[in-house]
């Protein structure tokens, strides 16, 4: 198994709360990226890296930001939750060369009230 | 608007059985496909992919067939066992990028 470790497993946290949700590697992938899970929507990018301090959005990116300062961890904040962000958020890896696949952490159930 | 669709949310096989789960996407700038297995609970696993200069790829028990003049793309699982029923997540990147696109899942179930 890929070595992808999330963190905190479970949240609950009221509206208006900043989050931080951690994802850490120990892969030294290159490209790390968090998802967002919901009924009926799959799995949708919400922010992405392709390096240290290099990012990009990705579909559903408003109310998120993320930092990435070292290699191994990528860091998803949302800085005043909303209910509408209670979710099963992932993260995911893959290395650099051509068709390299994600890999997938066991995910973070987060829940907004 | 969603790049990648997999119409069918749920299938139900006879254990022993063919199982054929399809995706279908708009895109065509997509160049590398994949599929994903998913357990409650658990992250996406990576079960099988195949690139655009190929119209099958193998591996066990599954194989996936690419179509890209219909943009379509199917996994096979035979014969399905008990152990096969997750939710299913095909796929797609586009040949520029690193960005992937996902599909909302088909859950499989496998009848002993």
């Amino acid at each position: 198994d890929a070595g992808i470790t999330q963190s905190p497993r479970h949240k609950v946290t009221e509206t208006g709360t900043p989050v931080t949700l951690r994802c850490h590697q120990t892969e030294n992938h290159r490209y790390m990226y968090w998802y967002r899970q919901d009924p009926g929507h799959g799995l949708r990018l919400i922010h992405y890296s392709y390096g240290v301090k290099d990012t990009d959005k990705g579909e559903v990116s408003d109310g998120y930001s993320v930092s990435r300062s070292k290699t191994e961890d990528f860091l998803l904040t949302l800085e005043s939750a909303t209910s509408s962000q209670t979710s099963v958020y992932f993260c995911a890896i893959s290395d650099q060369g051509a068709n390299q696949p994600q890999h997938f952490g066991d995910g973070t159930r987060l829940s907004i009230l | 608007d969603q790049q990648v669709k997999q119409n069918s949310p749920s299938l139900s096989v006879q254990e022993g059985r063919i199982s054929i789960l399809n995706c279908d996407y708009t895109n065509s700038m997509f160049d590398y496909f994949l599929w994903y297995k998913k357990y409650p609970a658990e992250g996406p696993t990576f079960l099988i992919s195949i690139s655009s200069i190929k119209d099958k790829n193998e591996d066990g028990r599954f194989t996936v067939f690419l179509n890209k003049s219909a943009k379509h793309l199917s996994l096979h699982i035979v014969p399905s066992q008990p152990g096969d029923s997750a939710v299913y997540f095909c796929a797609a990147r586009p040949n520029t990028g690193n960005q992937f696109y996902f599909g909302t899942g088909t859950s499989l179930t496998v009848i002993p």
